[in-house]
């Protein structure tokens, strides 16, 4: 759905460990899908994006997966680091230009 | 690169003033989106622009709220009398033509309002 809530979801996890954070989508026909990441004070920035003939794509430590079957979609990062700390949103097109966010998860890294 | 550039960081007023947020998308960018974020509703488009011309503007949520960009290189969004409910991070993106499939939107640093 939109991006609504009043509690983000807390994911904390100990640095050097992996991460996984998921997101759940809503409309099948949903073809491409962008995962961004938030520090704090800062606006979002863009990390990885799948198009939907794809189950996985890899970046440097991040892979994504999509399971269109499931509508699901996760972030994995590998060796999870303290600069890692942030809030990570998966987005999908609205339309030709509009942007769906995510609620949103919050990654807290232990060191 | 300077990225896309915010003015001002912080902004506190009081009610009932008028505030004006100013935003400076990446040079050759011919997109520019203006977001609130707030821990109620997250992250809301507010309004977008292609090549400076207001293309979908639906999720202004009041006559109070209004956005401008005069050139490429400069866009403002007033609130004109402020609310406190209109205390939330704003923020200025730019892609370079706007296609939510394949341009980036690039984000800046964002303007923290406080309407007290």
């Amino acid at each position: 759905g939109e991006s609504v809530g009043l509690h983000l979801p807390t994911l904390s996890v100990q640095e050097g460990d992996n991460s996984i954070i998921n997101c759940a989508y809503s409309n099948s026909a949903s073809d491409y899908f962008i995962w961004y990441k938030q520090e704090s004070g800062k606006g979002p920035q863009f990390i990885i994006d799948i198009r939907s003939n794809m189950d996985k794509r890899q970046g440097q430590r991040v892979t994504v997966l999509l399971n269109k079957t499931v509508k699901h979609l996760s972030l994995q990062i590998a060796a999870t680091q303290p600069g890692d700390s942030a809030v990570y949103f998966c987005a999908y097109p609205r339309g030709y230009q509009k942007v769906t966010f995510g609620t949103g998860t919050k990654l807290q890294v232990i060191p | 690169d300077a990225g896309v550039i915010q003015s001002p960081r912080h902004e506190v007023t009081e009610m009932g003033q008028e505030v004006t947020l100013r935003c400076k998308p990446i040079s050759g960018h011919n997109s520019l989106f203006w977001y609130r974020q707030t821990m109620m509703r997250g992250l809301e488009l507010l309004i977008y622009f292609n090549n400076n011309v207001p293309i979908d503007d639906s999720g202004m949520p009041e006559d109070r709220f209004s956005a401008k960009m005069p050139n490429a290189s400069f866009s403002t969004l007033k609130i004109q009398p402020s609310e406190p409910r209109d205390s939330a991070v704003y923020f200025c993106a730019s892609s370079f033509s706007g296609r939510a499939r394949s341009d980036t939107q690039y984000f800046g640093p964002g303007t923290r309002l406080t309407v007290l």
